[in-house]
């Protein structure tokens, strides 16, 4: 069956240029999140949607991150003015399951298979 | 920032051995997961445990979890090439997922 999707895979960006990365999640699932995965480190957490209100946004690392889901179904990445220091993979993950009594004891996340971001 | 450590980085053994992979974490959980990432089918979700379950077993996986200690071990039995790869633990803190560093696994046929 069809699994997370993210387009683009790969992604090269002059220092300063705006980038648009798109996250589409399992059919008919309620959280989506999104990750950065710096080379030789574990992904990180950047920030959660469930259905299409943004739940945290804590692990955005500045203003310059910007992430929409507005029908609650397909999700949007986007870097504004990018510096070398965003190149990493940005990885999507959905689940089934959201917040609510119990809803958080088992969640299971489906990645998809990332965007390698390059700033030059 | 990460949740905690992985131990070893890197390990290295033959096919038919058996691998064990320790994490520790740092803040109380609901749960903790382990993942495997290689570049062919990017990162895929093994097992979960849940934080009043002490070992789980799935196949050649075997998972402990010792909550007083904060730590978890993955051991892969009888292990194969197929399982060269990135592993990471995960801990699941009301649904953000707050992964280790890694550790990378050798399986020399």
């Amino acid at each position: 069956g069809a699994g997370v999707s993210q387009s683009p895979r790969y992604k090269v960006a002059k220092r300063g240029q705006d980038v648009a990365l798109r996250c589409d999640p399992i059919s008919g699932h309620v959280s989506l999140f999104w990750y950065q995965q710096a080379l030789g480190q574990g992904p990180e957490f950047l920030t959660y949607f469930q259905n299409e209100a943004q739940l945290d946004k804590s692990g955005l690392p500045s203003d310059r991150f910007f992430a929409e889901r507005p029908e609650g179904s397909v999700s949007t990445l986007k870097i504004q003015r990018t510096q070398q220091e965003d190149s990493a993979v940005y990885l999507c993950a959905s689940s089934s399951r959201g917040q609510g009594a119990g809803g958080l004891l088992r969640n299971e996340q489906f990645f998809g298979p990332g965007t390698r971001l390059t700033v030059l | 920032s990460q949740q905690g450590e992985e131990d070893p980085q890197a390990l290295s053994i033959q096919e038919g051995e058996n691998a064990t992979m320790n994490c520790s974490y740092k803040t109380s959980i609901n749960n903790l997961q382990w993942y495997r990432q290689n570049s062919g089918r990017g990162l895929v979700h093994l097992i979960l445990i849940r934080s009043n379950e002490r070992e789980k077993h799935s196949g050649r996986l075997r998972v402990t979890l010792d909550t007083s200690k904060k730590s978890s071990s993955l051991l892969i039995t009888a292990s194969r090439a197929a399982d060269t790869a990135s592993y990471f633990c995960a801990t699941d803190s009301w649904g953000k997922l707050i992964f280790g560093q890694g550790t990378e696994l050798s399986v020399k046929p």
